[in-house]
């Protein structure tokens, strides 16, 4: 399979805390991107980072991208109890043709504690 | 921005009848609409690429016969699940790009549960 794997699957942190989710994949990569799903809803697009790119910045939000180890880093500083959602990256392969066609990994789910 | 609305957000059908979702780019029109499922605690599994004026690419061991997609119009694209079945139950979502190469926008799903 070609999907990406997240870890840690499940993190629990107190607010104002940082979060730190990684993620790995297995191919050759145009762009990685990461999502965010609220519990019973759609995913949000949260930040992009271009193959060419190491590290990016949104806000509280640090993604940071290693293509020789074919990982990456999503860093949620000050994390607040609003950010409790699943996170889910997402690889756009290289010289493909269809730009939306995205492999997800496998999310991982935080809870952040009030 | 760009928004992707899906309809309904849930529906409850009994074994052997079909039911059709929805998913419309509200703001933008899109030529490509991408069908996931997604069942408890997992991650999203693309199940087709919706292609406007043509047909849909299905992934592999997804059924075309079972998941009729069309996408008649440029902000349209719907997901027929045909003779549903209690494990079709899951989260169906859609997403859509706003122009090549952007993020995508997702719909806010459907919780289909097949009794």
């Amino acid at each position: 399979s070609q999907q990406g794997e997240e870890d840690p699957q499940a993190l629990s942190i107190q607010e104002g805390e940082n979060a730190t989710m990684n993620c790995s994949y297995k191919t050759s990569i145009n762009n990685l991107q990461w999502y965010r799903q609220n519990s019973g809803r759609g995913l949000v697009h949260l930040i992009l980072i271009r193959s060419n790119e190491r590290e990016k910045h949104s806000g509280r939000l640090r993604v940071t991208l290693d293509t020789s180890k074919k990982s990456s880093s999503l860093l949620i500083t000050a994390s607040r109890a609003a950010d409790t959602a699943s996170y889910f990256c997402a690889t756009a392969l290289l010289y493909s043709s269809n730009t939306g066609k995205l492999i997800f990994g496998q999310g991982t789910t935080l809870q952040v504690k009030p | 921005g760009a928004v992707v609305s899906q309809h309904p957000s849930w529906v409850i059908c009994k074994s052997g009848t079909s039911v059709k979702i929805e998913c419309r780019s509200l703001d933008f029109q899109a030529t490509t609409m991408f069908w996931y499922r997604q069942f408890p605690k997992q991650s999203l599994m693309l199940m087709a690429t919706s292609n406007e004026g043509s047909k849909a690419t299905y992934e592999q061991g997804v059924e075309k016969d079972k998941f009729l997609i069309n996408h008649a119009s440029l902000t349209l694209s719907t997901l027929t699940v045909t003779s549903a079945h209690p494990e079709d139950s899951s989260f169906y979502i859609c997403s859509a790009q706003d122009r090549v190469g952007s993020p995508l926008h997702f719909g806010n799903g459907t919780r289909l549960t097949v009794t």
